[in-house]
């Protein structure tokens, strides 16, 4: 069963603006959440992360929010780019289980100018 | 440094087949972690190495199978190919050595099973 969510498939946002994207988790061993962004034909890039002992985590343009008693996560992306269009994933990982990364089906941004 | 790299990025195989994908981590890195990405059923994870065993497993049937050499370099091979196993095969590499970290995505072998 999918563990992390992303429940909208699709985001249109325009240049300049805030994107927000959102992901929802069902496991409450998870203790390490990850973005990622994915272009047509390349392998997933890795955005930014957030341990469960922080709620919030910036970096640049990106932040990614925890809500730890809600078991949601966002990432907010201001301002929001045209090179910023596409499939962005949602990710977790428990302490126990290393490096497997349970990841939602992912939300694709499309900025427009 | 180069990334991580997958080959071949395309593959075409029959049914009953066996196929093995290959992939180089990022120089330095000891862990390496396989994915299947299906429209259906979005990235998955299949199993992870680190210096040469096997560490964790996915829910994946015994078709599939792997191995981590001393220079982690990493294989993954299926045996028996179904039609249902077409997806893209991601490999992911990381440095870490403690339970979380992120983790480095090569381009992916595309399998595509007739």
């Amino acid at each position: 069963d999918q563990q992390v969510k992303q429940n909208s498939p699709s985001l249109s946002v325009q240049e300049g603006r805030i994107s927000i994207l959102n992901c929802d988790y069902t496991n409450s061993m998870f203790d390490y959440f990850l973005w990622y962004k994915k272009y047509p034909a390349e392998g997933p890039t890795f955005l930014i992360s957030i341990s469960s002992i922080k709620d919030k985590n910036e970096d640049g343009r990106f932040t990614v929010f925890l809500n730890k008693s809600a078991k949601h996560l966002s990432l907010h992306i201001v301002p929001s780019q045209p090179g910023d269009s596409a499939v962005y994933f949602c990710a977790a990982s428990a302490g126990n289980s290393g490096y497997a990364l349970n990841f939602g089906k992912g939300t694709s941004l499309l900025v427009t100018p | 440094k180069a990334g991580v790299t997958q080959t071949p990025r395309y593959l075409i195989k029959t049914r009953g087949q066996q196929v093995t994908l290959s992939c180089s981590p990022i120089s330095g890195h000891r862990s390496v972690s396989w994915y299947q990405q299906t429209p259906g059923q979005g990235l998955q994870f299949l199993f992870e190495y680190f210096s040469e065993t096997q560490r964790n497993k996915g829910n994946f049937p015994g078709r599939f199978s792997g191995r981590q050499f001393s220079n982690s370099r990493s294989e993954m091979n299926v045996s028996t190919l179904e039609l249902g196993d077409s997806a893209l095969y991601l490999c992911a590499s990381s440095s870490a050595g403690t339970s979380s970290g992120e983790q480095y995505f090569g381009p992916g072998t595309r399998l595509t099973v007739t």
